[in-house]
């Protein structure tokens, strides 16, 4: 079975730090993927990024970045440079599939964000 | 890129009545669609998974009697709560994937649903 854990339930930073937002995972699959989901207060979510099992590079995209450790099961995401546009709930999800296989996505309960100004 | 359309985006109705949630693709043809249930603060939970042209399949714990989905075309499937009551209350939110596993899986914006 899957298992996303998100321990941090809530995080409040001020603008402009940097904060990380932990994931660990749990997976009986060789091959599997791994995404971060943006659901801003509206309620739709926004794809962030996607990676699969077998590449272990950490991915940069602008103020975003992704750390991915194997060997602690692992997939986090830190923002640098904290803006309040930020301020959401970020969610981790894992699949054996890039498309969510068979079975959909399995999330993590999420980690709400807030960037004070 | 490819959207998912899903209407209505909020609906309120009264306790007992039906409601149905549509979710298409628009610009893509969608072989899988799932729907996901997610209460106030907490996490998404899949709920059902549906192919184009067979049965949808539901996750544990999911009434297909209460929450009938149809998948009859590649690009819209749609899901009814069946005499819905408050506890039916939650954001439910679509998503589709094209032909292959290896295809990504797109989401709806999600429909709000309060039942009083």
């Amino acid at each position: 079975a899957q298992k996303v854990t998100q321990a941090q339930t809530e995080i409040s930073v001020v603008e402009k730090e940097d904060v990380t937002l932990d994931c660990v995972y749990e997976t009986r699959d060789t091959t599997y993927y791994l995404f971060w989901y943006k659901q801003p207060p509206s309620g739709e979510l926004v794809f962030l990024i996607r990676r699969n099992s077998f590449d272990e590079q950490n991915e940069i995209s602008g103020r975003y970045s992704w750390n991915f450790q194997k060997s602690t099961s692992s997939f986090n995401f830190t923002i640098t440079a904290s803006q309040v546009v930020d301020s959401a709930v970020y969610f981790c999800a894992l699949s054996e599939a890039p498309g969510g296989g068979a079975d959909g996505l399995t999330f993590g309960k999420g980690t709400h964000l807030i960037i004070q100004p | 890129g490819a959207v998912v359309s899903q209407h209505p985006s909020r609906v309120i109705c009264k306790s007992g009545t039906s409601v149905k949630i549509e979710c298409r693709s628009l610009d893509f043809q969608a072989t899988t669609m799932f729907w996901y249930r997610q209460f106030p603060k907490q996490s998404l939970m899949l709920m059902a998974t549906s192919n184009e042209g067979s049965k949808a399949t539901y996750e544990q714990g999911v009434e297909k009697d209460k929450f009938l989905i149809n998948h009859a075309s590649l690009t819209l499937s749609t899901l009814t709560v069946t005499s819905a009551h408050p506890e039916d209350s939650s954001f439910y939110i679509c998503s589709a994937r094209g032909r292959g596993l290896r295809q990504p899986q797109h989401f709806g914006d999600g429909t709000r649903l309060s039942i009083l």
